[in-house]
């Protein structure tokens, strides 16, 4: 079946360097995509959101781009802390159901002092 | 109020306890949303109410059964649950259209002994 899936499971990067994390998606009917971020012992927390009409957008230190043609999402956040690490999912709603989000595999996000 | 609460936070039963989760939001969200997640994996979709209505099961075993007795409340009654049911169960909800404001809960760390 169609699915969510991420390049690579793990990513370290020292504090203050820009992170990117990548998602690959299959379904071309989706149509909406949500960032989380899911610390040890806690669910997750939306980070930011983008629909299939946008191609990119800005929040705080986060940036989702989004690249219809070959399917893929990432996100950037700038200027690393150690805060920012944990796992990070790329969500997607399918479109066939308004109610179904489907999550990719996570990232681990290491960030080093 | 913009939380998805969920009680209680830790769960221990053994195979023949009969046990409920509740989760509760005061968002005026008409969509809420079981959620299994093992360790090391993403969230995996359960069951889907809207507008109290169960609208997706997704092939989950009887021993689980939701509930949703009014727009803010959710529960998860469990029964004769297996060793390998032991796992992170969420709660989450969303506007009607279901593409805005997924919010998770904390979740409930169940063990079944």
């Amino acid at each position: 079946g169609e699915n969510v899936g991420l390049h690579l499971p793990t990513l370290s990067v020292q504090e203050g360097d820009n992170s990117i994390i990548n998602c690959a998606y299959s379904n071309s009917a989706s149509d909406y995509f949500i960032w989380y971020k899911q610390e040890s012992g806690k669910g997750p927390q939306f980070i930011i959101d983008i629909r299939s009409n946008m191609d990119k957008r800005q929040g705080q230190r986060v940036t989702v781009l989004l690249n219809k043609t070959v399917k893929h999402l990432s996100l950037q956040i700038a200027a690393t802390q150690p805060g920012d690490s944990a796992v990070y999912f790329c969500a997607e709603n399918g479109g066939g159901s308004n109610y179904k989000l489907t999550f990719g595999k996570g990232t681990l996000l290491t960030v080093n002092p | 109020d913009t939380e998805v609460t969920q009680t209680p936070k830790h769960l221990v039963m053994g195979m023949t306890n009969k046990k409920s989760l509740k989760c509760e939001q005061h968002m005026g969200h008409r969509a809420m949303y079981w959620y299994k997640q093992k360790a090391k994996k993403p969230p995996e979709l359960m069951f889907v109410y809207s507008y109290e209505k169960l609208s997706i099961n997704e092939s989950v075993p009887s021993r689980f059964s939701p509930e949703c007795p009014n727009s803010s409340l959710l529960n998860l009654h469990l029964h004769a649950l297996q060793p390998e049911d032991s796992a992170l169960y969420l709660c989450a909800s969303s506007q009607e259209s279901g593409k805005f404001g997924y919010t998770f809960g904390s979740g409930t760390r169940l063990t079944v002994v």
